[in-house]
Formats: C-alpha cells, structure tokens, sequence
C-alpha cells in the first residue's frame, strides 16, 4: 500500500509565474484535502473534494488558486500569478471515509517565490 | 477564538524518559475527532493517535497514547521510552464531524520536541 505522494517535492518561481502542484492519494481513498502550512504554524485547509466535486474551498483560497480533481484520482493545484505570500508548504492529504476517519499526508511540496 | 491550544513551543526530554505534550481544544459539538501527527524536519506528517469524543478509553498506539480529559476539553500526547529519531514537531488536531466545515482538520501550532542523548 503506497502512502500520498506529491510532485514535485521542492519549486522555485518567480513572481507573477504560474505554478502547478500534483497530489495522488492512497488509491482506495475517496477524499482528497489540500493545506497550506507556513513556517511556525500548523496546516490550514485549503479545499477539499470526495470522489471528483470539490465539496469545500477555504476563503484562503483566492481566485488565483484553482484545484481540479478529474475522475476522483490524482488532484493538481494551480496557482496563477505567483506572489510572495504564496511562498509555504503545500500538503496533499487523502483519507477513506468512514468512522474514525483519518487523513493520511503526502511528503508536500515546497514553493519559494522570489 | 482559537480551536486547538498548544502552549508549548518547545519541549526537551531525555532519551528513554517519558515526555507530555499538551493540547486542548474548543468546540462546541458533541462528536469529534482528536488526532496527533508528527512532522519531521523532511516535512511529512505522520500520522500517530486518534481519539474520538465517545471513546471511553484512552487510545494508545505503541509507545503513544493519548491522555483525554472530555471536561477539561484536553487531549495529551504521552511518549514513553523517549528515542532519538522522536524528534520533531508534533501537532494537535480536531475534526468536527456535525458542524465543522467539510471534514477539514484544524492544527494547533505545534511543540517542537528535542530529545537529548
């Protein structure tokens, strides 16, 4: 059983760039979430989908992102327009759901705008 | 108002000694969810413990367990036989499973633990 895995692991931009974020979830798992996490803070959720809706967008979520999960599989987030607040860990989490419901977390991916 | 409280930024423990961590929570539902996850400097979260609002048992998974307190609103992380490779940093989180939004987690703000040799 592979765990949540992200793509890529580290990125580096430049203002006003465009970026995209690739998450694949543990294959059984019907719910993805997407957090950010700032240095010295705990994650803060960004949205979240079961199956292929995207059922939840945190208002963090500017116009600028924008999350897609096409056909309940792997999920990408895009942000356009880079700005150097958007500089964070971007972590991908999936879970199954049900009683106890745990979400599981990718390694996460890096971006440093500049 | 602040949902997960950890007041406890950074933590020392000896190597083989047991460490608390603390964590209280807010909410004002009666069924949730309490998890702890560690992060190692690599970045990834682990998951460690669950405990639900039912649970009449403390849960305990390992050299983890959780210490709940249902009227005090607190959820401790005990590890016992403290190693090296437990240094991290260590989040409290809570979903709320009737009125939170989504199934999202809230985080605290984490306690940076250190064992020492």
């Amino acid at each position: 059983d592979t765990g949540v895995s992200q793509d890529p692991r580290h990125k580096i931009t430049k203002r006003g760039q465009n970026v995209t974020f690739r998450c694949d979830p543990i294959s059984e798992h019907n719910r993805l979430y997407w957090y950010r996490q700032t240095l010295g803070q705990g994650p803060e959720f960004l949205t979240y989908f079961q199956n292929e809706a995207q059922l939840e967008k945190s208002r963090l979520l500017s116009d600028r992102f924008s999350a897609e999960r096409p056909k309940g599989s792997f999920s990408t987030l895009e942000i356009q327009r880079t700005e150097q607040g958007d500089s964070a860990m971007y972590l991908c989490a999936s879970s199954r759901e049900g009683y106890q419901e745990t979400q599981y977390f990718g390694p996460g991916t890096r971006l440093l705008v500049l | 108002a602040q949902k997960i409280t950890q007041t406890q930024p950074g933590m020392f423990v000896q190597e083989k000694e047991a460490v608390t961590l603390d964590c209280t929570y807010d909410t004002s539902d009666q069924s949730y969810g309490l998890f702890w996850y560690k992060q190692p400097s690599s970045g990834e979260m682990i998951f460690l413990i669950y405990q639900g609002s039912y649970d009449e048992q403390n849960a305990t998974e390992g050299r983890y367990s959780l210490n709940f307190q249902k009227a005090r609103k607190s959820a401790n992380l005990v590890i016992s036989a403290s190693q090296l490779g437990d240094s991290a940093m260590y989040f409290c989180a809570m979903r709320e499973i009737l009125s939170g939004s989504a199934r999202q987690l809230t985080f605290g703000s984490g306690t940076q633990l250190t064992v020492l040799p």
